[in-house]
């Protein structure tokens, strides 16, 4: 079956530190790929996308995100973490070829220590 | 940037309730769609729709339908509010579907609907 993962709930990080947050897609094809960011009591944003190419991307307030096909993975990473980056992420992928509807991840929450 | 206004941040309605989410975008966006957000679950896709008219169940239709008389509003129906429908409701407006034009989502803020 079609599905996105993320597999870590809730996450917790110290300020200053690295991160990196999971995501794995099953899908026949490489679908376009995304991140989005969700602060409380806002809608989501759009951090960062794949559709080809370099497979490293990049994205706003400092996240990347690498594609690997051989694993269907789409990781989300940031060097260090500032205590703004507290929120939820959520992966989302839209299958080639498909109407256009963006299935969406479980999400992460991301908790940042001082 | 393209904007998508929810028109309430906060409901409460009862059971029984026929309720009506309103969502407008402003940039002339063909896609509009209504997810729901529950804790654990991500977000789920109820409705959408690609043109004036035109609607698609999602994933998680029962217990909704929509009205997309204009393009630029797309309505979120709760024809008889339960209480299992309470949740946070997102909406979101994209640029035209097909291969290669794909541009992602422009969400709105959301509606916290709590149904007593």
């Amino acid at each position: 079956a079609q599905s996105v993962t993320q597999p870590d709930i809730h996450i917790t990080v110290s300020e200053g530190a690295s991160l990196e947050l999971r995501c794995n897609y099953s899908y026949g094809a490489t679908p376009y790929l995304f991140w989005y960011v969700q602060s409380p009591g806002q809608g989501l944003q759009l951090l960062l996308k794949y559709f080809s190419g370099d497979t490293l991307v990049q994205g706003i307030k400092g996240f990347e995100a690498e594609f690997k096909r051989s694993q269907s993975s789409f990781n989300l990473r940031k060097p260090s973490v500032h205590w703004s980056d507290a929120a939820e992420y959520f992966c989302a992928v839209a299958p080639r070829g498909n109407t256009g509807k963006l299935i969406f991840g479980q999400g992460t929450t991301l908790q940042v220590k001082p | 940037d393209v904007k998508v206004t929810q028109s309430s941040r906060y409901l409460v309605k009862r059971t029984g309730e026929k309720v009506f989410l309103e969502c407008v975008q402003d940039m002339d966006h063909e896609n509009m769609f209504w997810y729901r957000q529950d804790p654990g679950l991500g977000l789920r896709l109820i409705y959408f729709s690609y043109d004036v008219k035109m609607k698609e169940k999602g994933d998680i239709p029962e217990g909704y339908s929509v009205s997309r008389e204009k393009k630029e509003r797309f309505s979120l129906i709760l024809e008889s509010a339960s209480t299992n429908q309470t949740s946070m409701y997102l909406c979101a407006s994209s640029l035209i579907r097909g291969v290669g034009q794909y541009y992602g989502y422009t969400f709105g803020s959301g509606t916290r609907l709590t149904v007593v």
